[in-house]
């Protein structure tokens, strides 16, 4: 079984809509990330948080929401979707047991279309 | 604020040829660096990472990169491509008080 697990892994929508996507891991770490993936623009950090109680906003948070749920569990919403939010969206998770040397781990992706 | 370039955008090579992919970051303190891999439909899988100790990194998949403090640059090497290397590349940077920042991406075209 996958460490870091996405759903769903396909999504379409419609413009205004609400929809939430989901990650849940194994791994048992106390970070998890949401990042978006544009083609020519890379990986770009939407939210992240470093545990249960803790979240924050990245790069990219405005029009999104999270809700860390367990420490297993990170949700990703969109509160009213629109066309721009059309991405590929990934999740990960990392801890600090090497040392201090962060490795993230991440899902398959989620991608989702807002027409 | 720390940041990262990949000046190459595409790269093409031929299969068996050699194969340098370029990461040049910016970043305060000492950084940590690592390469990412992303096969078409996929999520992103880690090559290799830099901390500290040896600059000559050893990965996975026969990859290798040499992190360069005086040039800010950690660039992705492989001897011999296999038409499987083909994929998006991801340099990323940062440190455990910080989030990491990817680069832009390098798509490997690999040539019969």
């Amino acid at each position: 079984d996958a460490d870091v697990t996405q759903t769903p892994r396909n999504r379409i929508t419609k413009t205004g809509k609400r929809i939430m996507l989901e990650c849940s891991q194994t791994k048992g770490h106390d970070r998890m990330y949401w990042y978006r993936q544009d083609p020519g623009l890379g990986l770009r950090l939407i939210y992240y948080s470093f545990d249960v109680k803790d979240i924050n906003k990245g790069e990219i948070s405005d029009g999104y929401s999270v809700s860390r749920q367990a420490q297993a569990k990170f949700s990703l919403s969109l509160e009213s979707a629109i066309p721009n939010q059309t991405a590929l969206y990934f999740c990960a998770t990392s801890d600090l047991s090497e040392g201090g040397l962060e490795t993230q781990y991440f899902g398959p992706g989620t991608r989702l279309l807002v027409l | 604020a720390q940041s990262v370039t990949q000046p190459d955008i595409h790269i093409t090579v031929s299969e068996g040829a050699s194969l340098e992919l370029r990461c040049n970051y910016s970043y305060g303190a000492t950084p940590y660096l690592f390469w990412y891999v992303q096969s078409p439909g996929q999520g992103l899988q880690l090559l290799l990472k830099y901390f500290s100790g040896d600059t000559l990194v050893q990965g996975i998949k026969g990859f290798e990169a040499e992190f360069k403090r005086s040039q800010s640059s950690f660039n992705l090497r492989k001897p011999s491509v296999h038409w499987s290397d083909a994929a998006e590349y991801f340099c990323a940077v940062g440190s455990g008080y910080s989030t990491l920042t990817f680069g832009k991406g390098t798509m490997l075209l690999v040539s019969p």
